[in-house]
C-alpha cells in the first residue's frame, strides 16, 4: 500500500489566497484525522472523520478553516482567506477504524507558508 | 483540556547509552501513544498502550495508569534512533483524535 497521500508537500502562498490541502487515506480505513503541527503549540486535532462524516471539529481554530470528505478515499482541508499565523506543516493520518485504540498511520504532511 | 507533558524537552546522548523518556498526563485516558517524527518530518507511530509494557526491538514502552504516567525506553541507543518521540493521548470517554504532549528531541552521538 502507498500509505496516506498528501499534496501538496509545500505550499507558498500570499496573505488572503484560498488554500487547499488533499489527502488519500489508506484504502480500508475509516477514520481520517487532520492535524497541525506548530514550532509553538507541536501538534493539534483540527478535525476528524468517521466513515466519511464529521465526527469532532472543535479543534478547527476559526471558520476560515473548513473540511470535506466527499468519498471514502479523499478529503481536502481548506483555508479562505490565508494568514501568516496559518504558516505551519499540516499532516493527515487514517486508521483502520475510530477510537483511541486503533494504530493512526500519517501522511508525509504539507508545510504550508503564508507570506 | 488534557495535558500531556514529557521530558526532557531536549536529550544528547552517547551511542550505546540506555535512554528514557517519560510522559505524563493529567485526567483518564483510553489509551496511550508513542510516536516517533524523524528529522525529515515524517511521523511513525511506535507503541499504543493501555496497560502494562510492549517490546519492539530496542525500543519499551511502559504505562502506570494509577500513576498517569508513561515511559520509552531506548537500549544500546545508535544514532539512527535521532528523532523527536511525541506522547500522545486517547482521552477516556473522549473523541477518537489523539492529544500531543511536545516531544523530546532526542539526539544520539557516534
Amino acid at each position: 500500500d502507498a500509505g496516506v497521500i498528501q499534496s501538496p508537500r509545500h505550499e507558498v502562498t500570499e496573505m488572503g489566497q484560498e488554500v487547499t490541502l488533499r489527502c488519500k487515506p489508506i484504502s480500508g480505513h475509516n477514520s481520517l484525522f487532520w492535524y497541525r503541527q506548530t514550532m509553538m503549540r507541536g501538534l493539534e486535532l483540527l478535525i476528524y472523520f468517521n466513515n466519511n462524516v464529521p465526527i469532532d471539529d472543535s479543534g478547527m481554530p476559526e471558520d476560515r478553516f473548513s473540511a470535506k470528505m466527499p468519498n471514502a478515499s479523499f478529503s481536502t482541508l481548506k483555508i479562505q482567506p490565508s494568514e501568516p499565523r496559518d504558516s505551519a506543516v499540516y499532516f493527515c493520518a487514517s486508521s483502520r477504524a475510530g477510537g483511541p485504540y486503533n494504530e493512526q498511520f500519517f501522511g508525509p504532511g504539507t508545510r504550508l507558508t503564508v507570506l | 483540556k488534557n495535558e500531556v507533558e514529557q521530558s526532557p524537552q531536549n536529550l544528547t546522548a552517547q551511542e550505546g547509552e540506555f535512554i528514557t523518556i517519560n510522559c505524563s498526563y493529567s485526567v483518564g485516558i483510553s489509551a496511550l501513544h508513542w510516536l516517533q517524527q524523524h528529522p525529515g518530518g515524517g511521523i511513525v507511530s511506535l507503541f499504543m498502550l493501555s496497560s502494562g509494557k510492549k517490546k519492539h526491538g530496542r525500543l519499551i514502552a511502559t504505562i502506570n495508569i494509577q500513576e498517569k504516567h508513561s515511559s520509552l525506553h531506548i537500549t544500546a541507543s545508535h544514532p539512527r534512533d535521532s528523532a523527536v518521540y511525541i506522547c500522545a493521548v486517547g482521552l477516556e470517554g473522549g473523541a477518537d483524535g489523539l492529544t500531543f504532549g511536545k516531544g523530546t528531541h532526542l539526539i544520539i552521538q557516534p
